[in-house]
């Protein structure tokens, strides 16, 4: 079944502490994307991948990073979070950027800093 | 910049028909989609226009004006289940040349027996 798998689902942690959410997709989809989805703001671009070992900013970078060693896999990765990256996170795949080639997403990540 | 637009919240009753707008503002319009999202849930694709008229997928269809910037999606036979935000996304060049997808906050909507 072709999708787009993200752990953890849920996640409570205490600001400082390292974490990574995890994303993989098994369709080969070249271009990934991290999202996070507030109350009002709607789901804002974090950090995109075109391919392995390309990866550039979106609208609201700060406080995250991510890597592309794989083709299948984009984690997130928040070095020192704080409670205001407490949010819905959405993991996204699609062939391309160009088409009518819709985005995939995973299942969210629901991340409480405390 | 890009500026997308639609209502906050709709409401509607079972059977009847929707429509929900959506204006957007941007540099390099390269095709408008529509997602639906169940609370708590992931964003799924519902349709795809970068033509101007009309595209239609069983109970909904999705119309495009370009020179209006301009969408809205038409929900009809309208069923419990289809109570879930509506996510407007436009697909801009950017000012890099690379074509990513920019959301509206989403239009809430219930429907009620």
């Amino acid at each position: 079944e072709a999708q787009v798998t993200q752990n953890p689902r849920y996640l409570i942690t205490v600001t400082g502490k390292k974490l990574t959410v995890t994303c993989s997709q098994n369709m080969n989809h070249e271009y990934m994307s991290w999202y996070r989805q507030d109350p009002g703001l709607g789901l804002r671009q974090i950090y995109y991948s075109m391919n392995v070992e390309v990866t550039d900013k979106g609208d609201v970078p700060e406080g995250y990073k991510v890597s592309r060693k794989e083709k299948r896999n984009f984690p997130l990765i928040l070095e020192s979070p704080s409670p205001n990256q407490t949010s819905l996170y959405f993991c996204a795949s699609s062939w391309r950027t160009g088409g009518g080639t819709e985005a995939f997403f995973g299942q969210g990540t629901r991340l409480t800093v405390v | 910049g890009q500026n997308i637009d639609q209502p906050t919240e709709m409401t509607a009753t079972e059977g009847a028909i929707v429509q929900i707008n959506c204006t957007y503002q941007t540099s390099g319009f390269n095709g408008l989609f529509w997602y639906q999202q169940h609370a708590g849930e992931a964003p799924t694709f519902l349709s795809y226009n970068v033509l101007d008229g009309l595209e239609e997928k069983g109970r909904f269809s999705s119309f495009l004006s370009r020179s209006k910037g301009y969408s809205y999606l038409l929900l009809k036979e309208l069923q419990m289940k289809d109570s879930a935000s509506y996510l407007c996304a436009v697909r801009d060049m950017g000012n890099t040349g690379f074509q990513k997808l920019v959301f509206g906050t989403g239009t809430r909507l219930l429907v009620s027996p």
